[in-house]
């Protein structure tokens, strides 16, 4: 079975609306990540946690928020979406600080309207 | 400047011949490297791993490691139409005191049948 989940697998939002994307990792992993992948960007790291929690900003933090309230759920939270937040979120869990191999969820979709 | 650098963005290969993937990091000193697989519309997968200079075999996929020169290969033997995917190199790197995962923009393998 799938060790980490996320939900929605696909969502539409309205510009200024609420927006939250949720992991689970089953995994038992100290570490998750929450990264946004765009053309020609790769994969960036938004947020990430140590355990519950705990966040941290990644590279690309502005605009959201993160929630770790358990080991295994971490939350992406866009208190107010804009359309240049449509992408593909993926969340990752991992043992060790990026030293370890990172297990991903299967992303999901947004698009800000 | 992209700290690491994947080439090419697209490669076509027969079922069968072997593909070679390249990645170029910046930093000498990163002693971490991953090769991930993205299948259309689905999460990350790992391939590789590999921490010293060297070749490191998983099954069909074989890393090739030359920090001197600033680059990570990934070999697919008898690639199939299967293996057809985005493939992303991960460098972890030493910044600001703390090491960061750098990813590569990818790229797309189509394996012709």
């Amino acid at each position: 079975e799938a060790a980490v989940t996320q939900s929605p697998r696909n969502k539409v939002a309205v510009t200024g609306g609420k927006v939250t994307l949720s992991c689970n990792q089953t995994n038992n992993h100290n570490n998750m990540y929450w990264y946004r992948q765009d053309t020609g960007h790769g994969l960036r790291l938004i947020h990430y946690s140590y355990g519950a929690g705990s966040t941290e900003k990644g590279d690309i933090p502005d605009g959201y928020k993160a929630s770790r309230p358990s080991q295994e759920n971490f939350s992406l939270i866009l208190e107010l979406a804009t359309p240049s937040q449509t992408s593909v979120y993926f969340c990752a869990s991992g043992d060790a600080w990026v030293q370890d191999t990172q297990y991903f969820g299967p992303g999901t979709r947004l698009l800000v309207l | 400047q992209q700290k690491v650098q994947q080439s090419p963005e697209s490669l076509t290969v027969s079922e069968g011949a072997m593909a070679s993937l390249n990645c170029t990091f910046s930093d000498g000193t990163s002693n971490n490297f991953r090769w991930y697989r993205q299948h259309s519309a689905k999460g990350l997968e790992v391939l590789v791993s590999i921490f010293s200079d060297g070749e490191k075999e998983e099954g069909r996929f074989t890393a090739h490691l030359n920090r001197a020169n600033l680059h990570v290969s990934l070999h697919i033997r008898e690639p199939q139409p299967s293996d057809s995917a985005v493939y992303l190199c991960a460098v972890s790197m030493l910044m600001d005191s703390n090491y960061q995962l750098i990813w590569g923009s990818g790229t797309k393998l189509i394996i012709k049948p």
